[in-house]
This record gives structure tokens, C-alpha cells and sequence, in this order.
């Protein structure tokens, strides 16, 4: 079945550690896309990639990374310097225009 | 700057009654406009989408779309909810070719059985 995997579901951090969540697609979608969704705030994007090595800031990157090595894989990186991290994020691949397609999702808590 | 606004944040209703959430998007040019739905605990899911033709679209689940260009909006309708639409309901548009979805701040939906 094609769709978009994220991993792991649930995630713990202590304090100063950097994490990376998963997200692969198997849709062959050339863009990208990574939102950290928080209560009444609707999604707010990350950084999105529309193909291979390329990656831009969305509009709130800071305190994030992502490389985009393969069309398939979008990793994302939470360093130490976000300061609030605790939240859930979705991974998202869309084929130009069209409708995006989400992951389940990865929640992660600052413990 | 481009935006979608949705007018309601918290939204109750009854079994059978009808629904209409709203959904305005800023922004003068072309648009491509959807509504997605998240159930409690799971992703988003894909409700409907307007990209041209006729205005009023139908989605999954008995819900529908009314895309008014003079108003600027893409108003989510269902003429009965049920107890399992409970979820939250979000608007999105795409405007012009820019590769970014643009976000509405979601609206939770409580159908009471």
C-alpha cells in the first residue's frame, strides 16, 4: 500500500538532546512537508523540500533541521535549541498542486 | 499576506442537525482550496477539494463545499451530522503555484448522541 510512514509514534526527550523523527513515502510525491500541529493553532509549517537536496524554511524552522537525501525519506531533526518542543508532528507529501497526504503523526514530549 | 481563517474554534451540535463551517481564504488570484478531518487519534484525512469547475463540491461522508469567489469563501456543509463526525475540521488552500498549504486554525467539532 502506498503512504507515508512516520516514525516512531511516540517520543520522550530529556532536556539538551537533539531527536530525529522519520517520515518516508513511498508515493513518489517530489514535495515535502513538516508542521507541528498545537492545540487551537491549527499546523504551522516547518520546512518543506519540493525535491531532492533542496529544502526551505517554513515559518517556524527555528530550532529544527532536515536533510532531504532521497525522495522517499524527509527526516527531521529537533535540536536543543527549540525551546518549547513538546508537541505533535506530521509528516505530509504532496505531487504538485494537488491534496497533500499525511502521516500518523509523531508526538513528542520534553521530559 | 495570504491566510484562511475559520470562524469557529469549537463547534457542538446534536445528532441529526445540520452543519455549516466556515472557511475565508485572503487572497485575490487563483486558488486551490480543501478540507481535511482529523478523528481522535488519527491523521488527516482528505474530506474534499476545489480546484475549478463547478462550486459546489461533494466529498466523503455525506459532506459538501460551496466555493463563493465574490465572498472569498469554501464553507463546509452537512445537512445531518452524526455522533462519529466528531473530529476536527480543518481548511487549507493553495494560491497560485506556490508549493505551500495554507492553514486554518481548525475547528472542533462535538456531536452530542
Amino acid at each position: 500500500d502506498g503512504g507515508i510512514t512516520q516514525s516512531p509514534k511516540y517520543l520522550f526527550r530529556k532536556e539538551g538532546q537533539n531527536v530525529t523523527l522519520s517520515c518516508e513515502q513511498n508515493l513518489n510525491h517530489d514535495a515535502m512537508y513538516w508542521y507541528r500541529q498545537d492545540p487551537g493553532q491549527g499546523l504551522r509549517l516547518i520546512y518543506y523540500s519540493q525535491i531532492v537536496n533542496d529544502f526551505q524554511k517554513g515559518d517556524i524552522a527555528e530550532g529544527y533541521s532536515v536533510s532531504r537525501e532521497k525522495k522517499e525519506s524527509f527526516p527531521l531533526t529537533v535540536t536543543s535549541a527549540q525551546k518549547n518542543p513538546t508537541a505533535f508532528y506530521l509528516c505530509a507529501s504532496r505531487r504538485g498542486l494537488t491534496e497533500a497526504f499525511f502521516g500518523q503523526g509523531t508526538r513528542l514530549t520534553v521530559v | 499576506a495570504q491566510s484562511v481563517s475559520q470562524h469557529n474554534h469549537h463547534v457542538i451540535l446534536s445528532e441529526a442537525a445540520s452543519l455549516e463551517l466556515g472557511c475565508n481564504y485572503s487572497y485575490g488570484g487563483t486558488v486551490n482550496l480543501f478540507w481535511y478531518v482529523q478523528y481522535p487519534g488519527q491523521h488527516l484525512q482528505l474530506l474534499l477539494k476545489y480546484f475549478s469547475g463547478d462550486p459546489l463540491v461533494k466529498g466523503i461522508k455525506g459532506f459538501e463545499a460551496e466555493f463563493i469567489k465574490s465572498k472569498f469563501s469554501f464553507n463546509l456543509r452537512k445537512p445531518s451530522v452524526q455522533w462519529s463526525d466528531t473530529a476536527e475540521y480543518f481548511c487549507a488552500a493553495c494560491m497560485d503555484s506556490n508549493y505551500q498549504l495554507i492553514w486554518g486554525a481548525g475547528t472542533k467539532l462535538i456531536i452530542k448522541p
